[in-house]
């Protein structure tokens, strides 16, 4: 499969703890989005790179949330001190775009859903 | 205590039937659109796409008309399927923000057989 993979698909946790999700997006691809998504609405920006760099946060992304993307490959996201308002799905989205080449579709995994009780 | 139920747009339709789905959308500096379909528990995926210099767009049984002047997006699907049945949601992407897409509400297509 070639496609975004996210792990784990699906998590549970007690509010106060750490979360990571990691993301391994199409392998030539430089560009890669977070996104979460809560029930009944459409997925909300929260982060992206291009290759290592973090070019833009939104501001939905708190102190609590860390996002990483070390090599430029594969990435993080961190949520620590986890909230019950943080229960959502967390996609991973990438692209590949390097001046006008590539479109701006993006390739989203299946996302990972997290439920803080 | 969390919130539960969708308060999407629904449409409901006959397999067979052609379904019309709209998107108004606000920026007048958007000039790239997508059509996702996401089905329950999955991912959003690519179904088609149109840049603001078009104003229609045409892949298998999908079709997507963009309307620039009320800033209104359309996706027509042909000959309705049960397997058409998901969310369906429109994404901009507003110049210069480097294809972070903005998604709208979604509006969920219900198939009946």
């Amino acid at each position: 499969d070639t496609g975004v993979s996210q792990n784990p698909r699906h998590k549970i946790t007690k509010r106060g703890q750490n979360v990571t999700f990691r993301c391994d997006p199409i392998s030539e691809h430089n560009r890669l989005y977070w996104y979460r998504q809560t029930l009944g609405q459409g997925p909300e920006f929260l982060t992206y790179f291009q290759n290592e760099a973090q070019l833009e946060k939104s501001r939905l992304l708190s102190d609590r949330f860390s996002a990483e993307r070390p090599k430029g490959s594969f990435s993080t996201l961190e949520i620590q001190r986890t909230e019950q308002g943080d229960s959502a799905m967390y996609l991973c989205a990438s692209s590949f775009r390097l001046g006008l080449q590539g479109t701006g579709e993006l390739f989203f995994g299946e996302g990972s859903r997290l439920t803080v009780l | 205590g969390e919130s539960v139920g969708l308060h999407l747009p629904t449409l409901s339709v006959q397999e067979g039937d052609n379904s019309i789905i709209n998107c108004a959308y606000s920026n007048s500096a958007s000039d790239y659109f997508i059509w996702y379909k996401q089905e329950s528990g999955k991912g959003p995926q690519f179904i088609i796409d149109i840049r603001s210099n078009m104003d229609k767009r045409q892949g298998q049984r999908v079709t997507v008309l963009l309307n620039k002047t009320v800033k209104h997006l359309s996706l027509q699907i042909a000959a309705t399927q049960p397997g058409d049945s998901a969310v369906y949601f429109c994404a901009e992407n507003i110049r210069g923000s480097n294809y972070k897409l903005t998604f709208g509400k979604g509006t969920l297509l219900t198939v009946n057989p």
